[in-house]
């Protein structure tokens, strides 16, 4: 792999199924961010980790939740998913947290 | 509140000139970026900049006046794939990049 990789592509989900996304990079990248992008508005951080062992929360983490155990995975958890959650969602790293953000290719998520 | 505004959608000639203006109100002032999306695929970096002034890349300009709170995107000689979003960002206080909606650029022939 070159870059960063996300998987599933995209997915249709009933509410109130518990789903996780996967992000992967070979960049060895310290920094790692998940956002989500809905119609007419900005990116919107959801979570993010400077290093590996550590995370935090962005913008809008309610309803989510990650793990960062190694430096390469970065994944995100809906726990039990709702109609609101339906977006395209982005996984990105960056060479530190100073630096630009590469991004995956996203994953489209539809809640019914 | 932080607060990203870009026009949302310009149109342009090919061959021609566009600016595409970004105006930020933020809590701290860490650097601001460019970032160019095609419709269905990823942001991709364009530029930076963090002090006041011009940075040149190419047919691309990103100009920066910290003091007005406003950036712009120049693009020269426009060319049909340039037709995509551009996004404004800025890093504010928790080196947390804030975006903007981003701006629909429509080319014509």
């Amino acid at each position: 792999i070159a870059g960063i990789t996300q998987a599933p592509t995209s997915q249709i989900l009933a509410a109130g199924r518990r789903m996780t996304l996967r992000c992967t990079q070979d960049m060895r990248h310290n920094a790692m961010y998940w956002y989500r992008q809905d119609l007419g508005l900005g990116l919107r951080l959801i979570h993010y980790s400077n290093t590996a062992g550590t995370t935090g929360k962005g913008e809008v983490p309610d309803g989510y939740s990650v793990s960062r155990a190694n430096t390469d995975d970065f994944p995100l958890t809906l726990a039990s998913a709702v109609p609101s959650q339906t977006s395209v969602y982005f996984c990105a790293s960056s060479d530190g947290e100073y630096n630009e953000q590469f991004f995956g290719p996203g994953t489209r998520l539809t809640v019914l | 509140g932080q607060n990203i505004d870009q026009p949302t959608e310009m149109t342009a000639t090919e061959g021609a000139i566009v600016q595409i203006n970004c105006t930020y109100q933020t809590s701290g002032f860490n650097g601001l970026f460019w970032y160019q999306q095609h419709a269905g695929e990823a942001p991709t970096f364009l530029s930076y900049n963090v002090l006041d002034g011009l940075e040149e890349k190419g047919r691309f300009s990103s100009f920066l006046s910290r003091s007005k709170g406003y950036s712009y995107l120049l693009l020269k000689e426009l060319q049909m794939k340039d037709s995509a979003s551009y996004l404004c960002a800025v890093r504010d206080s928790n080196y947390q990049l804030i975006w903007g909606a981003g701006t629909k650029l429509i080319i014509k022939p």
